[in-house]
């Protein structure tokens, strides 16, 4: 167990759906990252908070937002949702800036299916 | 952005002999190079990682080496045991910030 929980762990909805992931990092860390894992490929970067602000982003749709709470849990919003957007969606958390780049720690992933 | 590529993606090896899987990546500024693991239906998990201001970093049987100037970085595990069979990722970042992954490694160990 990594300390980083997301929730569901199984999404299952239609297209043109909005769903909302769930992540609370590891106590104490401040930065979290979120990735996108579709069928036999690697792990996409999508977009990274620091302590409630966006740090840096990567190949994030537009149809897709994040944010990152006071109490730092974040939350990843997918809408519009297509087929191809059936993947294995990943959070992960570090202690962030000030430990310098250090070990992300991944939370069990959320499966979304999209019919 | 940083682009990272890695080789092979798949390879099979005989217990106890060596496995290298190697990583190229694009932007000078990336300073952080983690491997990762991840068995079938898991989580990502740190194996070993690597800074730029290091040339090489072993863990027991894992190593990883890192060439600055070719950009490019290895892991090496040696004496591998079927336990290791799973996809190896490296991934390269700019000070902690984007993390960007390669396409990952099937590992293979045969008994």
């Amino acid at each position: 167990d990594s300390g980083v929980t997301q929730t569901p762990k199984h999404l299952i909805t239609a297209t043109g759906q909005r769903v909302t992931l769930r992540c609370s990092p590891r106590s104490g860390d401040l930065s979290v990252y979120w990735y996108q894992q579709s069928l036999d490929q690697g792990l996409q970067f999508l977009i990274q908070y620091y302590n409630g602000e966006e740090r840096a982003k990567g190949n994030i749709l537009e149809r897709f937002s994040a944010q990152q709470f006071p109490d730092l849990h974040s939350e990843l919003n997918l809408s519009s949702l297509e087929l191809g957007d059936s993947a294995l969606y990943f959070c992960a958390s570090s202690v962030g800036e000030a430990g310098g780049p250090g070990e992300q720690f991944f939370g069990p992933g959320t499966r979304l299916t999209v019919l | 952005g940083e682009n990272v590529e890695q080789h092979p993606s798949t390879l099979s090896v005989q217990e106890g002999d060596s496995a290298v899987i190697k990583c190229t990546y694009s932007d000078s500024a990336s300073n952080y190079f983690p491997w990762y693991k991840q068995e079938l239906g898991k989580r990502p998990q740190l194996i070993i990682d690597i800074r730029s201001n290091v040339g090489e970093k072993k863990d027991q049987r894992i190593a990883v080496t890192l060439n600055k100037t070719a950009k490019h970085f290895s892991l090496h595990i040696t004496e591998t045991q079927p336990e290791d069979s799973a996809v190896y990722f490296c991934a390269a970042s700019i000070k902690g910030n984007q993390f960007y992954f390669g396409t990952g490694t099937s590992l293979t160990v045969i008994p």
